[in-house]
């Protein structure tokens, strides 16, 4: 099946520093890769959509200057939390969907835990 | 944007009993519909899903109903068992692309 890996598992980083989170397709190309925030104990929130070869879409209240996504190739899209504070720690995962298929499934990685202090 | 609200936040049930979640959803050109299962600290595992033009579909436990009219769709989970135990959380796609948004979740609990 479809495997999305998200590169790394957990980081821990100081305030003020800037984090770069990976979203790979492993086995297939993605030209739109999504990325949501977890909340302890809350649903997924829908930060932004991907485009390879374009600027990503953010949705309404998101930063565009704090949460940088750049989608370079069909199988990898960076999110990089810059000056991170405190209550940006969360639980950040990517999605994409295969461009071959003809389903509207999202493929889901793993997540990166951020904890910033 | 579309807004999807999930009732209801807990759920209790005996192993072997049924589970019912139902979600509502705003936008009436949300075509797709996924439910997703999340174990704590992984990831969401798509479950069953269904598209606008079907009324309902099946996977051997699992079940997923549509009701376009009055915009709520249902997961209902049959002879349920322990490892059914997980967060669940419906969502529906926004703006008919394929963006989701997702319900809050429920927190379904299976008694041995």
């Amino acid at each position: 099946g479809a495997v999305v890996s998200q590169h790394p598992s957990w980081v821990i980083c100081k305030s003020g520093t800037s984090v770069k989170i990976e979203c790979r397709s492993l086995d297939f190309q993605a030209t739109t890769m999504f990325w949501y925030r977890q909340f302890p104990k809350q649903s997924l929130m829908l930060m932004a959509t991907s485009n390879e070869g374009s600027k990503a879409t953010y949705e309404q209240g998101v930063e565009k200057d704090k949460f940088l996504i750049n989608h370079a190739s069909l199988t990898l899209s960076t999110l990089t939390v810059t000056s991170a504070h405190p209550e940006d720690s969360s639980f950040y995962i990517c999605s994409a969907r295969d461009i071959d298929s003809n389903t509207e499934e999202q493929f889901f990685g793993p997540g990166t835990r951020l904890t910033v202090l | 944007g579309e807004n999807v609200e999930q009732h209801p936040s807990t759920l209790s049930v005996q192993e072997g009993d049924s589970a019912v979640i139902k979600c509502t959803y705003s936008d009436s050109a949300s075509n797709y519909f996924p439910w997703y299962k999340q174990e704590l600290g992984k990831r969401p595992q798509l479950i069953i899903d269904i598209r606008s033009n079907v009324g309902e579909k099946k996977d051997q436990r699992i079940a997923v109903t549509l009701n376009k009219t009055a915009k709520h769709f249902s997961l209902h989970i049959t002879e349920t068992q322990p490892e059914d135990s997980a967060v669940y959380f419906c969502a529906a796609s926004f703006y008919g692309n394929n963006r989701l948004a997702f319900g809050k979740g429920n927190q379904v609990v299976v008694i041995p």
